[in-house]
């Protein structure tokens, strides 16, 4: 069964203290990965899609990249209004559904 | 164009009455989605339509659950004789056929307490 995980849960960093978040997946057949920021109380927001293992995509502090079983979504020097859950997601075919995975919890103290 | 629209925002009801929710995608998307997300989770999926045709339905969605899209511009989700496990964020993405599927656009989503 195709799955989506994303680690860690939850991580705290100090503002302008780098690190990255993973997503692993399984699934037969990959057509796109794609990343979201959601705040609070709001729906998400879409970041990026990445298509084949070393694509890389940037957006102002933000780089994700793909190998064939993960993608990390890398924050350099990040800021408060990074904080957010970042959501990775795929589809399989360009007609398929989308699986979300559950999300990484990001606070960036200042 | 302002985006996803979602009606109500918020629904309290009691347990075993029927709701109804209204998604309004952006004008030229074709393509409609329904999530559900609950505390800690990840938009869970429910059924996706492309112009007025439902393609897709979750398997683990229960038969109390419907959803429509007539003429293939809004669409409505509706959920009868509500259960306390319904309780939950439901949320509506739009996009375009000839984009990624994706490349998503969400709505706010409309927060259902069931007492």
């Amino acid at each position: 069964e195709d799955q989506v995980t994303q680690s860690p849960e939850a991580l705290r960093l100090q503002e302008g203290e780098s690190s990255s978040l993973n997503c692993s997946y399984t699934v037969s057949g990959l057509r796109g990965l794609f990343w979201y920021r959601q705040d609070p109380g709001k729906g998400p927001e879409f970041l990026f899609t990445l298509y084949s293992a070393g694509e890389e995509k940037e957006k102002e502090r933000l780089k994700a990249t793909l190998t064939k079983k993960e993608s990390f979504l890398h924050i350099t020097a990040p800021k408060p209004e990074d904080s957010a859950t970042y959501l990775c997601a795929l589809s399989r075919t360009s007609y398929d559904k989308v699986i979300f995975g559950p999300g990484t919890s990001l606070s960036v103290i200042p | 164009d302002t985006g996803v629209s979602q009606n109500p925002r918020h629904k309290i009801t009691k347990r075993g009455q029927n709701v109804t929710f209204r998604c309004d995608p952006i004008s030229e998307h074709n393509r409609l989605y329904w999530y559900r997300q609950t505390l800690g989770q990840g938009p869970e999926f429910l059924t996706y339509f492309q112009n007025e045709a439902q393609l897709e339905k979750s398997r683990l969605l229960s038969d109390r659950f419907s959803a429509e899209r007539p003429k293939g511009s809004f669409s409505t989700l509706e959920i009868q004789r509500t259960e306390q496990g319904d309780s939950a964020m439901y949320l509506c993405a739009s996009s375009l056929t000839s984009g990624e599927p994706g490349e998503q656009y969400f709505g706010p989503g409309t927060r259902l307490t069931v007492t």
